[in-house]
């Protein structure tokens, strides 16, 4: 049971460039997140989305994109990548309606120069 | 929306000892309140959670305690273990989206 897989684990972008982040999670779970993890400020929420088919914005959504392709799978994108979005990415998912945890993948290590 | 705030920042305590970190919540609608413990290079992991019908929550060494009118939980980490050393963030959620504190990195003094 591999739980909530990232990809990559580390990527280095130049200023300008876009870049899809992959999450995969095989726990059948119904909403899954997206967070940015930044030095003294916790995990903030990107973008979440509830169920296949639909997504919301979270705390922090300007810059980026996301698809929620099929049940297992929500991606992030970067259309223009900027220094200010140098940050640790986690992917993670849950299921509300049966009172699961959020369960977090590795984490993807973007730095933009 | 929520805000969720969390002292200390940083904690340093011998081994054996115990631990606090202290966590207070804005939206008294929030019922679901999860602690992740993150180690270096790895993603957060729920260590223990409450719900808003529960006071106070026991798992071996850890305990987690809600007072719902104060707006405020804590998570206890007894007699702690060198292992114990990593990050801790608290979390705050009505239904599904989780509201993160900013963290205290605790460490363990052999």
């Amino acid at each position: 049971n591999a739980g909530v897989t990232q990809t990559p684990k580390f990527q280095v972008l130049k200023t300008g460039q876009s870049m899809t982040l992959q999450c995969a999670q095989d726990m059948n779970h119904n909403s899954m997140y997206w967070y940015r993890q930044d030095p003294g400020m916790g995990l903030r929420l990107i973008y979440y989305s509830a169920s296949e088919g639909t997504t919301d914005k979270g705390e922090v959504p300007n810059g980026y994109n996301v698809s929620r392709l099929n049940k297992r799978e929500f991606s992030l994108r970067l259309e223009s990548a900027a220094p200010s979005q140098t940050s640790v990415y986690f992917c993670a998912s849950s299921d509300p309606g049966a009172d699961t945890e959020a369960f977090f993948g590795q984490g993807t290590r973007l730095t933009v120069v | 929306g929520e805000n969720v705030e969390q002292h200390p920042s940083t904690l340093s305590v011998q081994e054996g000892d115990s631990a606090v970190i202290k966590c207070t919540y804005s939206d008294s609608a929030s019922n679901y309140f999860p602690w992740y413990k993150q180690e270096l290079g790895k993603g957060p992991q729920l260590i223990i959670d409450i719900r808003s019908n529960v006071g106070e929550k026991k798992d071996q060494r850890i305990a987690v305690t809600l007072n719902k009118t104060a707006k405020h939980f804590s998570l206890h980490i007894t007699e702690t273990q060198p292992e114990d050393s990593a990050v801790y963030f608290c979390a705050a959620s009505r239904y599904e989206k989780l509201t993160f504190g900013t963290g205290t990195r605790l460490t363990i003094i052999p």
